[in-house]
């Protein structure tokens, strides 16, 4: 069975850092590009960021370009997100999400249980 | 970017009873289109992908149609488990987008 296992989210202040990550099993990790989308509260879902399957290729969706980072460990199966100059608008449930195949502009299936980072003073 | 728009916002329907959601595209995504279904406190969980292809262990009761850039998500008669927030999303373009969703309630 397919699980990914978000973890790392919290309570941060304006301009503070956090690094999510999301354990992945019961799949080749290693052979799949993998993505963030968040979810502000009461808001719909929102792409952030994608790193392709060997770690080379990163994107960023604009409202974090510069300020947050992607990662992976294939060795380990995990998926990670350095998330830097934190803003009140950063305040989401972050989700990592598998793709059906390798390449990333595809659907998503399944989902982590998500992590919540709060921004605020 | 596609901007995805989805109509309407909220439809407020009875057990038993069929509905009909939309989703439409800025501009053509083919078939590269998928629906997902989110309740309070839960990840979104893929319901149909291809526009029209129902996922795994999902009820024969919802099906998909459309192309190019208009789309429906129809659920032939709603079950209680069903009262959810729905999202349709693109994969023809970089970035991936998703319409605001479209929260079916009970009526």
């Amino acid at each position: 069975e397919v699980q990914l296992l978000e973890s790392g989210g919290g309570l941060v202040q304006p301009g503070g850092s956090l690094r999510l990550s999301c354990a992945a099993s019961g799949f080749t990790f290693s052979n799949y590009d993998m993505i963030w989308v968040r979810q502000a509260p009461g808001k719909g879902l929102e792409w952030v960021s994608t790193i392709s399957n060997g770690g080379h290729n990163t994107y960023y969706a604009d409202s974090v370009k510069g300020r947050f980072a992607i990662s992976r460990d294939n060795s380990k199966n995990t998926l990670d997100l350095q998330m830097n100059s934190l803003r009140a608008d950063d305040t989401a449930v972050y989700y990592c999400a598998k793709p059906a195949s390798r390449s990333s502009l595809n659907w998503f299936d399944p989902w982590g249980q998500g992590t919540l980072v709060t921004v605020s003073s | 970017e596609i901007v995805m728009t989805q109509s309407p916002a909220t439809l407020s329907v009875s057990p038993g009873e069929g509905v009909t959601l939309s989703c439409r595209a800025s501009q053509s995504v083919t078939t590269n289109l998928a629906w997902y279904q989110q309740k309070p406190g839960q990840a979104p969980r893929l319901l149909i992908h291809g526009a029209f292809t129902t996922a795994t262990d999902i009820p024969a009761r919802f099906s998909g149609s459309g192309s190019g850039t208009e789309f429906t998500l129809t659920i032939s008669s709603l079950q209680s488990e069903d009262f959810a927030v729905y999202y349709c999303q693109q994969y023809s373009y970089w970035p991936l987008t998703f319409g605001q969703g479209t929260k079916v309630e009970i009526k």
